[in-house]
């Protein structure tokens, strides 16, 4: 069964420093693979996804992901975080091989201190 | 904003009640997901809907059931409402046309279910 994974329930990261939020997934097939933002009181935003291609994926507001098939992992990465960047991301998975359900993780909460 | 619309925004009723909820989609998307966001479940993905007709089920209880009418707004209607059912609920929409899963979902702002 696909399955996503968010092993931490919340990243502290200073203002200008380096942020990283993990995601591991499991399917049987070729992933599709996406995340998520949701705002305080707003549905989600789309990020960035990886369908095939290169490994890096570039999105929006200067977000990066890179997809690491031997390790199973999509880890969103941004070079200096912003307190701005500060929200809910959530991590997603499809299969290509199976129906159309996408599933979430968990999701991870983000806090940039100034 | 994404251009998917909810009605209502809040609602609060009572135990044993039923509700509407409704969703627009996005000019042009075909298909519509429906999920439930609570602080103990995160967001569990609950039915899909495409050009009218059901798609893909999730986690979706008997006492809940959707629909997408023509005009491919959908309504996710909760019947015999219990406590545990607080939560917001969330309408997202795509293009997937037929055999494409790579789709974005873009999300509506939910609708903050009360129940009392």
């Amino acid at each position: 069964a696909q399955s996503v994974a968010q092993p931490e329930d919340q990243v502290n990261v200073a203002e200008g420093n380096p942020l990283t939020v993990k995601c591991t997934y499991s399917v049987s097939g070729n992933p599709y693979l996406f995340w998520y933002v949701q705002y305080p009181n707003r549905g989600l935003q789309f990020l960035l996804k990886y369908i095939t291609g290169d490994n890096l994926v570039k999105g929006s507001y200067g977000f990066e992901a890179e997809f690491n098939k031997s390790q199973t992992s999509f880890h969103l990465k941004k070079p200096s975080a912003l307190v701005s960047d500060s929200a809910l991301y959530f991590c997603a998975v499809r299969d290509k091989n199976r129906d159309d359900k996408i599933i979430f993780g968990k999701g991870t909460r983000l806090h940039i201190l100034p | 904003d994404s251009g998917v619309t909810q009605t209502p925004k809040h609602l609060i009723t009572a135990t044993g009640q039923r509700v509407t909820l409704r969703c627009s989609p996005r000019s042009g998307d075909l298909s519509v997901y429906w999920y439930q966001q609570s602080l103990d479940q995160g967001l569990q993905f609950l039915i899909q809907y495409y050009n009218g007709e059901e798609r893909a089920k999730g986690n979706i209880l008997e006492r809940f059931s959707a629909q997408q009418f023509p005009d491919l707004h959908s309504e996710l209607n909760l019947s015999s409402l219990e406590l545990g059912d607080s939560a917001l609920y969330f309408c997202a929409s795509s293009v997937e046309r037929a055999g494409r899963r790579t789709d974005t979902q873009y999300f509506g702002p939910g609708t903050r279910l009360t129940v009392l």
